[in-house]
Formats: C-alpha cells, sequence, structure tokens
C-alpha cells in the first residue's frame, strides 16, 4: 500500500491564484481529513469528511472548499489564494467503525504552499 | 467544542534523562487521545495513543497515562536519547462530532 498521497510537493501561488490540493489513499478509510501547520506551530483542522458525499468544517474552513466524490479522494481547493494560506498542508485518514471508536490517523507527506 | 491545551511548549533533557509532556482537555466525552511524533520537514507519525477505558499504557520507553477525572493525559518518555528530538503532538477526540483536535505542540531537545 502507499497509504496516503499528496500531490504536489511544493507550489508557489500569487495573491488571487487558484489551485487545487491533490489527497488520495489506498487503505480504504472511511474518514479523511486536512490539517494546515504554519511554521513552528501546530496542527489545525480545515475540512474532514466521514465518507464519500460528506464533508464537514473544521476549526479554519475560511478560503477553502472540499468535495468527496469517492473513498480514496479528497481534495481541497483553494479560490483565491491569500498571504495568509502560506503554509503546509497535509492530508490525513483513519478507519472508523462508528463515531464512537475512532482509530488512527495516518498522514500524508505534506504539501508545501507559499503564496505571494 | 474540544479543546486540547498542551504543555511546556519547550523542553530540554539530559540525554538518559526523562521527559514528561502534559496535556489537557475539555470535551468529558472524548475517548481517543494519540501522541504523534514529527521531526523536522516530516509528517506527523502516531507513537502512542490510549483509549477512555484504560489508565495506562506503555510501549518500551514511552508510556502514556489517561486521568478522566481530571481530564488530562500525559506522555513519558524514559532514557531519552538524541533520536528522540523532534516536536511532540497530543491530540483528542471530540467525540461528539468525529473531529480529532491537536495540542500546539512540544519541541524536545535532547542535550548530549
Amino acid at each position: 500500500n502507499a497509504g496516503v498521497t499528496q500531490t504536489p510537493k511544493f507550489r508557489i501561488l500569487k495573491i488571487g491564484q487558484s489551485m487545487t490540493l491533490q489527497c488520495t489513499q489506498d487503505m480504504n478509510h472511511n474518514y479523511m481529513y486536512w490539517y494546515r501547520q504554519d511554521p513552528g506551530m501546530g496542527l489545525k483542522l480545515i475540512y474532514y469528511s466521514v465518507g464519500a458525499g460528506i464533508t464537514d468544517k473544521g476549526e479554519v474552513p475560511n478560503g477553502y472548499n472540499v468535495s468527496r466524490s469517492t473513498t480514496e479522494d479528497f481534495p481541497l481547493r483553494l479560490e483565491l489564494a491569500a498571504p495568509s494560506q502560506t503554509s503546509v498542508y497535509f492530508c490525513a485518514s483513519s478507519y472508523s467503525e462508528t463515531s464512537a471508536y475512532t482509530d488512527t490517523q495516518y498522514f500524508g507527506p505534506g504539501t508545501r504552499l507559499t503564496v505571494l | 467544542g474540544e479543546n486540547v491545551e498542551q504543555h511546556p511548549s519547550t523542553l530540554s533533557v539530559q540525554e538518559g534523562d526523562s521527559a514528561v509532556i502534559k496535556c489537557t482537555y475539555s470535551d468529558s466525552a472524548s475517548n481517543y487521545f494519540p501522541w504523534y511524533k514529527q521531526e523536522l520537514g516530516k509528517r506527523p507519525q502516531l507513537i502512542i495513543d490510549i483509549r477512555s477505558n484504560v489508565g495506562e499504557k506503555k510501549d518500551q520507553r514511552i508510556a502514556v497515562t489517561l486521568n478522566k477525572t481530571a481530564k488530562h493525559f500525559s506522555l513519558h518518555i524514559t532514557e531519552t536519547q538524541p533520536e528522540d528530538s523532534a516536536v511532540y503532538f497530543c491530540a483528542a477526540t471530540g467525540n461528539r462530532d468525529d473531529k480529532i483536535i491537536f495540542g500546539k505542540g512540544t519541541r524536545l531537545h535532547i542535550l548530549p
């Protein structure tokens, strides 16, 4: 298994540009998450999904959009890039049979995004 | 929603000594508490986790304790080694809404 993969690894955007960060997992996990990590800081949850067709906001959703059309893929869309979105973005996935039982999150390698 | 506080933000420990990192959480319904280690430029990786029906769990030099009444849990690393230098994150599930919320992290330095 490749686990959780993310593309691209690095990207530089100009203010106002748009892009999609890709995330794919091959572990048949139902839960997927997007986090951002600013330099020297912790992980902040942007959006998450408990299954195909279901998404919900995390702590810092403004400026981002997600979709979950398949179990494997969970892309993150930035519509109008701003310097405040300069960060490292991590995708993660986990398997939970019920909301009462959460299991280990596996993280992707991250995408380093700079907005100038 | 769930709120996780982590202390200290930085910890320096002599090689061979023990390190303790503490976290508190706010949602009494939370039932899963993982700890992640993140080396510079790498992704977070799970090192140990504990569920609310267990008070303590140990894996070689690493142990986690949970006090549900006080809503706090701690990571203990014994006989620290240079490769233990990293940032450590605690986390807790806000069980009611399926989110896993992370603490702000502790930067652990192992001094030679």
